[in-house]
């Protein structure tokens, strides 16, 4: 069966600190990859997705980068963090087309703070 | 840009009874429509969906129904219990864009 593992679960990162949010998929081939971020008791906003090794797409312009260096490995990067940055971050795979045995489906979640 | 508009912001209702949350969405190449359930501090699971060639589908209490002509779609809940109290949201996704849009959020309470 597909799971999806995200690390680390909380993190707390002082301003101008880089970040690395890890996220990995396992019993799946070439899913397509997504991060989202939903600040608190707000919806999830869509930062960037990827249907394949090296192919990535910037939904929102900001400090953040994403990267995905294996098909089930995908990376969310900061070079310095603002503290708007603070948020839910939720890592989320499907196949294509998705559905209900096949995902969409979301990462446990990284909480971060930034102060 | 694609859009997923969602109502209400906010649901109370009594222990028994329905609850329905509707959306709209603005992609007409959306061709599948999940809708997610996310308690306090954890994911969101994916309670049911329907794709665009069906017009309804039903789960034990929970069904959803879509209206493509008017780019509809709406989550019943029946029979609600204090455990369905949770943030739900929908989300249209179309296989040309590859993204899931969600809604802004319906945050339901069931009362005892």
């Amino acid at each position: 069966s597909q799971t999806i593992h995200q690390w680390p679960a909380t993190l707390v990162q002082p301003v101008g600190s880089p970040l690395s949010l890890e996220c990995t998929v396992e019993g799946t081939s070439n899913p397509n990859l997504y991060w989202y971020r939903q600040a608190a008791g707000r919806g999830l906003q869509l930062l960037f997705y990827s249907v394949g090794i090296g192919q990535i797409s910037s939904e929102v312009p900001q400090n953040l980068s994403a990267s995905r260096p294996q098909d089930r490995q995908f990376i969310l990067s900061s070079k310095k963090l603002l503290l708007s940055d603070s948020g839910f971050y939720l890592c989320a795979w499907c196949p294509q087309p998705p559905g209900i045995d096949y995902g969409y489906t979301f990462g446990s979640g990284t909480r971060l703070t930034v102060v | 840009g694609e859009n997923v508009e969602q109502h209400p912001s906010t649901l109370s209702v009594q222990e028994g009874d329905s609850a329905v949350i509707k959306c709209t969405y603005s992609d007409s190449a959306s061709n599948y429509f999940p809708w997610y359930k996310q308690e306090l501090g954890k994911r969101p699971q994916l309670i049911i969906d329907i794709r665009s060639n069906v017009g309804e589908k039903k789960d034990q209490r929970i069904a959803v129904t879509l209206n493509k002509t008017a780019k509809h779609f709406s989550l019943h809940i029946t029979e609600t219990q204090p455990e369905d109290s949770a943030v739900y949201f929908c989300a249209a996704y179309a296989d040309s864009s590859y993204k899931l849009i969600f809604g802004s959020g319906t945050r339901l309470l069931v009362r005892p």
